[in-house]
Order: structure tokens, then C-alpha cells, then sequence
């Protein structure tokens, strides 16, 4: 079946450091590919996405770009700041259950100022 | 602009106890989803459904019923709470013409089950 495996956390950086999140997936055909965001309290939504091979998707001064050579989709930042501070979940959707998302475990990270 | 509504947002449940949590959508989707999240353990698929009147298990739906009697409704049933059913849930929806569509989520019931 599909998977998604998200770098372990928690991860703490100091405001302006460099973010990556490494992100990986197993899944039968083309599936999309996402970035949610939960902030304390709150709900996922939707951070970015991409549906293609070699795509970017952009956000917020994140990005990721889907690739299917090496089956992943890592979450970068040039400049994290301390509202950057959330869980982010990676997921799929439209491998082998086309019906369904499947997510990462989340990576929690916390911006100090 | 109400997206995804669950209700309630928090309960206490003694042992034993049934309760049932809706989730509401106004997007007109076709798919709608429970998940629970535990610490360390991401987001859970319990149960979801393609479409008004159908229902089909997660990773997870022991202990859980579901019913989609109309396509803007999703509701979660515990017939018998058990402590281990104490979590976040997270009902969520996404349109079903297009597979890259992401999933709106609504802002979680937290349950304690004593």
C-alpha cells in the first residue's frame, strides 16, 4: 500500500535558520503530493502542493518539489520565523487507494526567537 | 465561509458510553474522512466515504461506525467508549472530480474517555 515517511522531529531552529523537512513516499502510479501545516490547537491545511513530476509548489517562502526519480517531496524554508512554529504533515493522494490520503507521522518544529 | 464544522469540540466520556460526532461540509464534496491523532502517531484513517450513502474502513475503524445519509454529513458513532478511544478526531472532506485536490479539515473534537 501507499506510504509516506516524514523525517523524525521535533526539530528547533533559530528564527532566520535554513528549514528542511525531508519527506519520502511509496506509491503505485502518479499520486499528488502535499504539505499541511497544523498550527497549535487548530486544524491541517493545506500549505502546498504538487501534482507532477518535477513541479514546485510554493507557499508562504516555502517550497517542495516532487521527485519521482527519488520519490520524494522535502519542505524547505530560506528563513524560518517564530509563527513558523507547527506540526507539518506530508501526505499523498491518488496511489493505490485512490479514494484516500495518505499522511506522514508529522515533524513538529519550534522557532526560538 | 464555514468550510468543515465538527461538533462538539471537546467531551468527557465515562466508560462504556456512546456518543456520536458530526462533521458538516458546505463544498459539495464527495469524500469525507475521521481520522484520530495521537502524539507519535500522525493522523489515523478510521473510516471515509466517496459519496453520499457509502462508508468503508480505515486503518483503524474497530470500535467506530459511520454513516453518510446525506452528502453534506459525516457522522462518527462510538458505541461503547473505551479509554484507548481518548484522542483528537479530525473529520475532513476533498472533491472527488480531481484526485490533486487537497483535503479541508475541520478544527478537531478532543475527547477524553475516563
Amino acid at each position: 500500500g501507499d506510504s509516506v515517511t516524514q523525517m523524525e522531529g521535533p526539530v528547533t531552529l533559530s528564527e532566520e535558520a535554513f528549514l528542511t523537512i525531508n519527506c519520502t513516499y511509496t506509491a503505485t502510479g502518479y499520486p499528488s503530493l502535499f504539505w499541511y501545516v497544523q498550527y497549535p490547537g487548530e486544524g491541517l491545511q493545506l500549505l502546498l502542493k504538487a501534482t507532477k513530476a518535477d513541479d514546485k509548489g510554493s507557499n508562504k517562502g516555502f517550497e517542495a518539489t516532487y521527485r519521482k526519480e527519488t520519490t520524494s517531496f522535502h519542505l524547505e524554508k530560506g528563513s524560518v520565523q517564530v509563527s513558523d512554529s507547527a506540526v507539518y504533515f506530508c501526505a499523498l493522494r491518488g496511489g493505490t487507494n485512490a479514494g484516500k490520503s495518505t499522511f506522514g507521522d508529522g515533524t513538529t518544529l519550534t522557532v526560538k526567537p | 465561509n464555514a468550510g468543515v464544522t465538527q461538533t462538539p469540540k471537546f467531551r468527557v466520556l465515562k466508560t462504556g458510553q456512546s456518543m456520536t460526532l458530526l462533521c458538516a461540509q458546505d463544498m459539495n464534496h464527495e469524500y469525507m474522512y475521521w481520522y484520530r491523532q495521537d502524539p507519535g502517531m500522525g493522523l489515523r484513517l478510521i473510516h471515509y466515504s466517496v459519496g453520499e450513502g457509502t462508508t468503508a474502513k480505515g486503518e483503524v475503524p474497530d470500535g467506530y461506525n459511520v454513516s453518510r445519509l446525506k452528502k453534506q454529513n459525516f457522522l462518527l458513532g462510538l458505541e461503547s467508549a473505551a479509554p484507548s478511544q481518548t484522542s483528537v478526531y479530525f473529520c475532513a472532506s476533498s472533491s472527488g472530480e480531481t484526485l490533486n485536490t487537497e483535503a479541508f479539515f475541520g478544527q478537531g473534537t478532543r475527547l477524553t474517555v475516563v
